[in-house]
């Protein structure tokens, strides 16, 4: 039962590449998330998607992209990576869309440079 | 602006002893409350949470403390082990039907407990 798995766990950019991350979800769950998490912030919502087929932006969406285009898989993309893109990025996802069940991946360490 | 305030970014604390970790939000609107734990190199882990129309949750030795009036969230760890040193992130969310479950952390204090 592997719950949610990120990949890749890090990568380096180069400023202006583009790169995509995958969460997948072995546990049948409507809804998906992405975080970032920065030093003093916390993490902050970027985008999220509450089925198949749909996504909303979140609280940080500049510069992200995203799709769902099957349940079990979010896919987040930044088309051309800037240095304020370095961060922690956390998949999350939850059976119910309610703030208790969330389930988070281990992370992807992106840094650009 | 930040809406979940955590503004201890670090408190160290003696086994046996007790851990007290704050929490300060502005939005009124928020009335569901949590606090995750997180290990380097991990995903953040549920630990706790606590509904607004209650004060206090317990859950072994965890308790979350809340107050509307001053909103106010506090977790207390008793006694405080060393595998709890982490970080703590509290979270807020609302459980109205737009939420969609999203969560609005605090920054994060990172607890140490000492042998």
């Amino acid at each position: 039962n592997a719950g949610v798995t990120q990949t890749p766990k890090f990568r380096v950019l180069k400023t202006g590449q583009s790169m995509t991350l995958l969460c997948a979800q072995d546990m049948n769950h409507e809804y998906m998330y992405w975080y970032r998490q920065d030093p003093g912030m916390g993490l902050r919502l970027i985008h999220y998607s509450v089925g198949e087929g749909t996504t909303a932006k979140g609280e940080v969406p500049d510069g992200y992209n995203v799709s769902r285009l099957k349940k079990q898989n979010f896919l987040l993309g930044l088309e051309s990576a800037a240095p304020s893109q370095t961060s922690v990025y956390f998949c999350a996802s939850s059976f119910s869309g309610t703030p208790y069940g969330y389930t988070f991946g281990s992370g992807t360490r992106l840094t650009v440079v | 602006d930040q809406q979940v305030k955590q503004n201890s970014p670090s408190l160290s604390v003696q086994e046996g002893r007790i851990s007290i970790l704050n929490c300060d939000y502005t939005n009124s609107m928020f009335d569901y409350f949590l606090w995750y734990k997180k290990y380097p190199a991990e995903g953040p882990t549920f630990l706790i949470s606590i509904s607004s129309i209650k004060d206090k949750n317990e859950d072994g030795r965890f308790t979350v403390f809340l107050n509307k009036s001053a909103k106010h969230l506090s977790l207390h760890i008793v006694p405080s082990q060393p595998g709890d040193s982490a970080v703590y992130f509290c979270a807020a969310s609302y459980l109205g039907g737009t939420s969609y479950g999203k969560l609005t952390f605090g920054q994060g204090t990172i607890l140490t407990v000492h042998p």
